[in-house]
């Protein structure tokens, strides 16, 4: 099955810092890839829409010049929160689509968990 | 963007079928009905879906109201790796943008 692979898993941080996660396609071109937001005992919050080669469209309510997406290719997407602050402390989950019809498959990579001190 | 309504938590025992229903009364003609299950600190697991017709894989099975108004997810027989939140999406002409809802968190007994 299609995979898709989150570096790093894990990262603790201090407050200021900008801090990048990086969502990887491994057997197959995404078109699109997502970025979402859980915090514990929540649901999972689309943050982000990226597709290669433009600029990513964010949901509303989340900060653009905070939340900065490259997507450098058709497999490998990356989020990096910048001047990172305890609030930004979550899960981030990348995914991503080969195709781009409604019913086309998601696939998730593991997550980073991101712990900002 | 169309919603779902999921029960926020279910049980069940070990090896006995599980039904997991999911109430989406304002779905659209080209909304597809996506099932996705999530285990504590992993990311989503893609589980099945459908548009009309039921439709069965290794995983699990989707029942899909004439009306299409709800649907269920069966899980034949429940092991304790089924524990996890369910989620049901749908998904239509929105640049395949999910919106996760908060899900149905099953919880297995042996």
């Amino acid at each position: 099955g299609a995979v898709v692979s989150q570096h790093p898993s894990w990262v603790i941080c201090k407050s200021g810092t900008s801090v990048k996660i990086e969502c990887r396609s491994l057997d197959f071109q995404a078109t699109t890839m997502f970025w979402y937001r859980q915090f514990p005992k929540q649901s999972l919050m689309l943050m982000a829409t990226s597709n290669e080669g433009s600029k990513a469209t964010y949901e509303q309510g989340v900060e653009k010049d905070k939340f900065l997406i490259n997507h450098a290719s058709l497999t490998l997407s990356t989020l990096t929160v910048t001047s990172a602050h305890p609030e930004d402390s979550s899960f981030y989950i990348c995914s991503a689509t080969p195709g781009s019809g409604s019913s086309d498959t998601q696939y998730f990579g593991p997550g980073t968990r991101l712990t900002v001190l | 963007d169309a919603k779902t309504t999921q029960p926020n938590s279910m049980e069940s025992n070990e090896e006995e079928p599980v039904h997991l229903p999911c109430n989406h009364s304002t779905i659209s003609g080209t909304d597809y009905i996506h099932w996705y299950r999530q285990l504590p600190s992993q990311g989503p697991e893609y589980v099945i879906h459908g548009l009309t017709s039921n439709v069965n894989n290794r995983m699990a099975s989707l029942a899909i109201a004439e009306d299409r108004k709800s649907s269920t997810l069966i899980l034949h027989r429940a092991t304790l790796r089924d524990a996890a939140v369910y989620y049901c999406i749908l998904l239509g002409n929105n640049f395949n943008k999910f919106y996760f809802g908060s899900g149905t968190k099953l919880n297995v007994k042996p």
